[in-house]
Parts: structure tokens; C-alpha cells; sequence
């Protein structure tokens, strides 16, 4: 099981460029995430999704968006990047919501200038 | 608010030292609270995870205690060694954040040969 993948690893945009991280996982798990790390911040929930179909608001959803479209994969947009967008995004999943441990992806670290 | 807090933010001990690392939280209504070891330019690995009904839960070296009544949580490892250098995050669940974990925001650990 190749376990939370996501693409790309790096990324770097101009201000107002848009883009789309794709994560996927092969666990069969319901439940995926999208957070932010930002240094001395820990780590922020953006948006999360319950299962296929199914996405809602976190912590900081402003300027993102989501689609779960398929079970395994959930995607995070910017639709017009800002350098306060500049961060490293990690995708979890998990099998159910609580008592169940979150699996990480390996993170996207993304600049915009 | 529901804040998790990590302190101190950098630790640095000899190696074959036993050492505690702090999580504190505020509000005692706690689903579960879990321990996250992350290393440089990776995601992150859960460690431990205590249901709110624990007092502790251990795995090789690790262990890791919960007092609800006192918002705080150790992680304890024993015989430290230099493979044991990376960030330890601590994350809550409350009953009432709906799906939503909090991250405190780490304590850096390195081990010295």
C-alpha cells in the first residue's frame, strides 16, 4: 500500500495563478483532511470531507476549495494564489471520524511570489 | 478557545536520557488526544493515540499519559537515542469540535551523540 500520496511535492506560483493538489490514499478510508503548516503555528485544518461527495469548512477554508469526487482522492484548489498562501499543505485520511488515527501524506510545499 | 500548547518549543538532551515531553490543553472535554512524531521536510506519524477513557498507552519506549482533569498530557521516552530527533506534535479532539483535531504547534527534540 503506497498508504496518503500527494502531487506535486513543490510548487512555486506568481500571485493570482491558480492550481490544484491532489491527494490520494488507497486505504479505503472515509474521512480525508487538507491542512496548513506554517511555522510556529502548528498545523491548521483547511477543509475535510466524510466521504464521496461530501466536504466542509475547517479552520482557514478562506481562498480554497475542495472536491471529493472519488472515495480515494481529494483535491485542494487556489483558485487565485496569494503569498499568504505560501505554506506546506499535508493531506491525512482516516478510517472514521473519532478514535481513529490520522494517516499523513508526505506534504506539498508550496511558494507564491 | 480551544487551544493545545507545547512547551518548550526546542529541546536538546544526550543521548541514553529518559525525557518528557508537555502537551497541555484547555478544556477537559477531550474525545481522544494524539501524539505525532514529524520529521524534516516529511508528514507526520502517529505514535499514540489515548481515548479519553486512558490514563496512558505505550508502544516500544514510548509512553504517553493523559489527566484530563489537569488539561495535560506527557510523552515519555526512555534510553533517548539520535534516531529519536524530529518534532513531536501533540493534536486534541473535543467532543464538541465536530471531525476537527487541533495541533499544538510541536516541540523540536534533538538527541545528542
Amino acid at each position: 500500500n503506497a498508504g496518503v500520496t500527494q502531487t506535486p511535492k513543490f510548487r512555486v506560483l506568481k500571485t493570482g495563478q491558480s492550481m490544484t493538489l491532489l491527494c490520494a490514499q488507497d486505504m479505503n478510508h472515509e474521512y480525508m483532511y487538507w491542512y496548513r503548516q506554517d511555522p510556529g503555528m502548528g498545523l491548521r485544518l483547511i477543509h475535510y470531507s466524510v466521504g464521496e461527495g461530501t466536504t466542509a469548512k475547517g479552520e482557514v477554508p478562506d481562498g480554497y476549495n475542495v472536491s471529493r469526487l472519488k472515495k480515494q482522492n481529494f483535491l485542494l484548489g487556489l483558485e487565485s494564489a496569494a503569498p499568504s498562501q505560501t505554506s506546506v499543505y499535508f493531506c491525512a485520511s482516516s478510517y472514521s471520524d473519532r478514535g481513529y488515527e490520522q494517516y499523513f501524506g508526505p506534504g506539498t510545499r508550496l511558494t507564491v511570489t | 478557545k480551544q487551544e493545545v500548547t507545547q512547551i518548550p518549543a526546542a529541546l536538546s538532551v544526550p543521548e541514553g536520557e529518559n525525557l518528557v515531553l508537555n502537551c497541555s490543553f484547555t478544556d477537559s472535554a477531550i474525545y481522544n488526544l494524539q501524539w505525532f512524531r514529524q520529521d524534516p521536510g516529511k508528514g507526520l506519524t502517529s505514535l499514540l493515540l489515548i481515548q479519553s477513557s486512558q490514563r496512558e498507552q505505550t508502544s516500544g519506549r514510548l509512553n504517553a499519559s493523559l489527566d484530563k482533569s489537569s488539561g495535560r498530557s506527557t510523552l515519555y521516552i526512555a534510553a533517548s537515542q539520535p534516531g529519536d530527533s524530529a518534532t513531536y506534535l501533540c493534536a486534541v479532539d473535543w467532543y464538541s469540535s465536530a471531525s476537527k483535531i487541533i495541533f499544538g504547534s510541536g516541540t523540536r527534540l534533538s538527541i545528542r551523540p
